[in-house]
């Protein structure tokens, strides 16, 4: 079975960046690599995707690797409200979706 | 705009009884997804529904099903609930899938306890 792998936990101190990395097991061409984070007591929350390319918008950064077997989630500049679970996802054009376990990212003051 | 609600929030049933969740979409969106969210499985993918049918579904048994309407609002039902059902029950909408670039916008899903 294909898996996405992520680090249980990771920890940055605020204003630095963070780098939260995914690697899928297997990975074909038309899949999307895309990132949901999770705050308590809610729904996940879009932060961003990406095909082949490295990708930014106003949240954050996403490189991925040019075997396309790995990816990493850039925060910029960490805050506090960033603290919460994030989740790499490789979504595939026929529907399949293939969930990490996800990465508890705590910030520290 | 309004986002994906999802009703009820919280719900405790007994073991053999049967439950029914409800998902409204964004406005406009016509794909609605369900996802079992548990400590020890994380995110697990249920089912997809696009214009009333079902596209895709993961590794769940027969007890869990669903439906989506002409309006697309969806519906997810579990028969004969276990305990391991006990989860926090989640839906996605999307203008058209959870294909490929589609953004996923979620609910604050319906937690579930079995007892």
């Amino acid at each position: 079975d294909a898996k996405t792998t992520q680090p249980n936990s990771m920890e940055s101190n605020e204003e630095e960046p963070v780098h939260l990395p995914c690697n899928h097991s297997t990975i074909s061409g038309t899949d999307y690599i895309h990132w949901y984070r999770q705050l308590p007591s809610q729904g996940p929350e879009y932060v961003i995707h990406g095909l082949t390319s490295n990708v930014n918008n106003r949240m954050a950064s996403l490189a991925i690797a040019e075997d396309r077997k790995s990816s990493t989630l850039i925060l910029h500049r960490a805050t506090l409200r960033d603290a919460a679970v994030y989740y790499c996802i490789k979504m595939g054009s026929n529907y399949k979706l293939t969930f990490g376990k996800g990465t508890l990212l705590t910030v520290n003051p | 705009k309004a986002g994906v609600t999802q009703t009820p929030r919280y719900l405790i049933k007994t073991r053999g009884q049967q439950v029914t969740l409800s998902c409204s979409p964004i406005s406009g969106h016509r794909s609605v997804s369900w996802y079992q969210q548990t400590p020890g499985q994380g995110l697990q993918f249920l089912f997809e529904y696009f214009s009333e049918t079902q596209r895709n579904k993961g590794n769940f048994p027969g007890r869990f099903s669903g439906r989506q309407f002409s309006n697309s609002r969806s519906e997810m039902n579990v028969s004969t609930l276990e305990l391991g059902d006990s989860a926090l029950y989640l839906c996605a909408s999307s203008p058209i899938g959870t294909a490929g670039a589609n953004v996923l916008t979620f609910g604050a899903g319906s937690r579930l306890t079995v007892l």
